[in-house]
């Protein structure tokens, strides 16, 4: 199993561009997720997935959409690029969510200049 | 909202000594705790996951104790290396669902 996979691992962008940022499992995960990271503040969640389908809002929402039209891919994508979004970006699956394990991706370190 | 507070930020051990890692959290209604090693970089990878029915669990060197009663876990790890500095997280489950909740991290070296 390669786990979980992130793409690219590294991304620049100016203010207002959007993206997708890549994340795929290949352990048949129900849940999936995704974090930022920002130095001081821990990890925090930004949207969540509890099968293919459904999603729901994390902590931080606000400039992030998603979708899982698959239960193997879950991206992220920024609509319009603010500096404020410069952060380290973490993807996570677990097999149903409630009481398993989580497993993380490698992260998508984005800088927005 | 559940708060998850790990302290000290940073803790420098000589090796071989026994490191003491604190994690409390403000809601004791958990599902479960999960503790997390991130080299600098990289992502995270588990170490442990205790039940919220659970007092501890062990692997190897590492023990993690949970008292949901009193917000507390405490993650320890025996006779340090110089290849256990990391930075170490606790993530507490707050939903059946599975969304957890973070602490910030704390930074451990252990010199040789």
């Amino acid at each position: 199993n390669a786990g979980v996979t992130q793409t690219p691992k590294f991304q620049v962008l100016k203010t207002g561009q959007s993206m997708t940022l890549q994340c795929a499992q290949d352990m048949n995960h129900e849940y999936m997720s995704w974090y930022r990271q920002d130095p001081g503040m821990g990890l925090r969640l930004i949207h969540y997935s509890v099968g293919a389908g459904i999603t729901d809002q994390g902590e931080v929402p606000n400039g992030y959409n998603v979708s899982r039209s698959t239960t193997e891919d879950f991206p992220l994508r920024l609509l319009s690029a603010a500096p404020s979004q410069t952060s380290v970006y973490f993807c996570a699956s677990s097999y149903r969510g409630a009481g398993d394990e989580q497993y993380f991706g490698p992260g998508t370190r984005l800088t927005v200049t | 909202k559940q708060e998850v507070t790990q302290i000290p930020a940073a803790l420098s051990v000589p090796e071989g000594e026994n490191l003491v890692l604190n994690c409390s959290f403000t809601d004791s209604a958990i599902y479960n705790l999960q503790w997390f090693r991130q080299d600098p970089g990289k992502g995270l990878t588990s170490l442990l996951l205790i039940q919220s029915s659970q007092r501890e669990q062990t692997s190897g060197r590492l023990n993690a104790s949970l008292d949901k009663s009193s917000g507390r876990s405490t993650l320890y790890i025996a006779a340090s290396q110089p290849g256990d500095s990391a930075t170490y997280l606790c993530a507490v489950q707050t939903d059946s669902w599975g969304k957890f909740q973070f602490g910030a991290g704390t930074q451990v070296v252990v010199t040789p």
